[in-house]
């Protein structure tokens, strides 16, 4: 069955430097998602993609994010300079289409643990 | 905007023990409901959904009506094992919208 994976599984990096975290989503979905998991709290939407370009961001996407996809199968989200408090698991999600269209189901990746020091 | 409200935990059971998580939300219009669950050091799975009112999603023994009048997303187990012991999230995502919001999640323990 299709999945999708991420890459790495987990990252320390030092407080300043940036990261990538990358993704491949299931090969015909159309819309793909960052999520953002801190250690004992909710799940939280950072940002949705289709067609290229951002459909729709949470006030957590600020400046230091950006997504991107650089081929036909790579998704990836940067933080230019990262924070202590972007320690977290990042989750890559995946849809064939959009809720009402009965595609509306998510499929997430295992997730990168992301270490800030 | 949309939220999702569930009981918190942890709940501690005995195999074998009736299972209930309880799960209120807030949206506009018709949401699709979900059920994930999140095992000790893995991602998250979808459990099951339910994409309209009275809708009853099922899989691996779990249930949950969406049930529009009391808007609520309930999630049971007649008979709950060792391996169900995880974290379960209850989420929703509104009409062509594109975002799932999450619960704060729920985890389970179910002890031998």
């Amino acid at each position: 069955e299709p999945e999708v994976t991420q890459t790495p599984s987990h990252q320390v990096t030092q407080m300043g430097q940036e990261v990538i975290l990358r993704c491949v989503p299931i090969s015909n979905h159309l819309y793909f998602y960052w999520y953002r998991q801190i250690l004992g709290q909710k799940v939280e939407f950072l940002v949705s993609f289709y067609n290229n370009e951002i459909s729709e961001k949470s006030e957590i996407f600020d400046d230091q994010f950006s997504v991107e996809r650089p081929d036909g199968s790579n998704f990836t989200l940067k933080i230019r300079s990262t924070k202590l408090e972007d320690s977290a698991m990042y989750f890559c999600a995946s849809t064939p289409g959009l809720a009402g269209a009965g595609q509306e189901t998510q499929y997430f990746g295992p997730g990168t643990r992301l270490l800030v020091l | 905007g949309d939220s999702v409200t569930q009981m918190e935990g942890p709940v501690t059971l005995s195999e074998e023990a009736f299972l209930t998580i309880n799960c209120t939300y807030t949206a506009t219009g018709y949401p699709s409901l979900f059920w994930y669950v999140q095992y000790p050091g893995e991602g998250l799975q979808l459990l099951l959904k339910a994409t309209k009112a009275d809708d009853k999603g099922s899989n691996k023994g779990f249930e949950a009506t969406y049930r529009k009048e009391t808007t609520s997303f309930h999630l049971e187990k007649g008979s709950v094992q060792v391996s169900d012991s995880a974290v379960y999230f209850c989420a929703l995502i509104g009409f062509n919208d594109y975002k799932l919001s999450f619960g704060a999640g729920t985890t389970v323990t179910v002890r031998a």
